[in-house]
């Protein structure tokens, strides 16, 4: 049980253009998910966290008009990155909340060129 | 605020060695705490958890004590194996209404098994 997925698992764009990654909890509803971002070799970093129905919550430092949330049901987020830049290709990685616990997706490359 | 620190990586065994990878946290109130493991190019894993002190989280074999007192949770296996090689995250959440549970992770530590 607790299966998140992802997708795409990978994508390459042209700068300048818009992405949009979706996140599902398979089997239980998630009131709230969570959007992250890795780079090579760190730590997680928290971009944004997500709650059914309401705005996301963005970190401080994250651009909410570039880095799209929505949360429309209890089993889907997306994350749409709007006019990408070389600078935003990264691993990004989801996760939804049972209970106390996150699960997380198996993460999207997106690397823009 | 809260905080995790895990020891620093890498770490290199060989196969059926033992394992430790230390982890204290800093938080107030008591927060739940959890491994995670990150094979390479995949999310994160849920590999154990514990909700509260002298709470033991295990799975796979590896294993986990929630120690208030010393406000550590280090992973341990007693043998490892060559498909235990990934980053390993020590996280915590807030057992906080309102706090959506976020969790504050560690750096992570890779692990290297070798044949």
């Amino acid at each position: 049980g607790a299966v998140v997925s992802q997708h795409p698992s990978w994508v390459i764009c042209k700068s300048g253009t818009s992405v949009k990654i979706e996140c599902r909890s398979l089997d239980f509803q998630a009131t709230t998910m969570f959007w992250y971002r890795q780079f090579p070799k760190q730590s997680l970093m928290l971009m944004a966290t997500s709650n059914e129905g309401s705005k996301a919550t963005y970190e401080q430092g994250v651009e909410k008009d570039k880095f799209l949330i929505n949360h429309a049901s209890l089993t889907l987020s997306t994350l749409t990155v709007t006019s990408a830049h070389p600078e935003d290709s990264s691993f990004y990685i989801c996760s939804a909340r049972s209970v106390d616990t996150q699960y997380f997706g198996p993460g999207t490359r997106l690397t823009v060129l | 605020g809260n905080s995790v620190t895990q020891m620093e990586g890498p770490v290199t065994l060989s196969e059926e060695a033992f394992l430790t990878i230390n982890c204290t946290y800093t938080a107030t109130g008591y927060p739940s705490l959890f491994w995670y493991v990150q094979y390479p190019g995949e999310g994160l894993q849920l590999l154990l958890k514990a909700t509260k002190a002298d709470d033991k989280g295990s799975n796979k074999g590896f294993e986990a004590t929630y120690r208030k007192e010393t406000t550590s949770f280090h992973l341990e296996k007693g043998s490892v194996q060559v498909s235990d090689s990934a980053v390993y995250f020590c996280a915590l959440s807030p057992k906080v209404r309102g706090s959506n549970y976020k969790l504050t992770f560690g750096k992570g530590t890779l692990l290297t098994v070798n044949p």
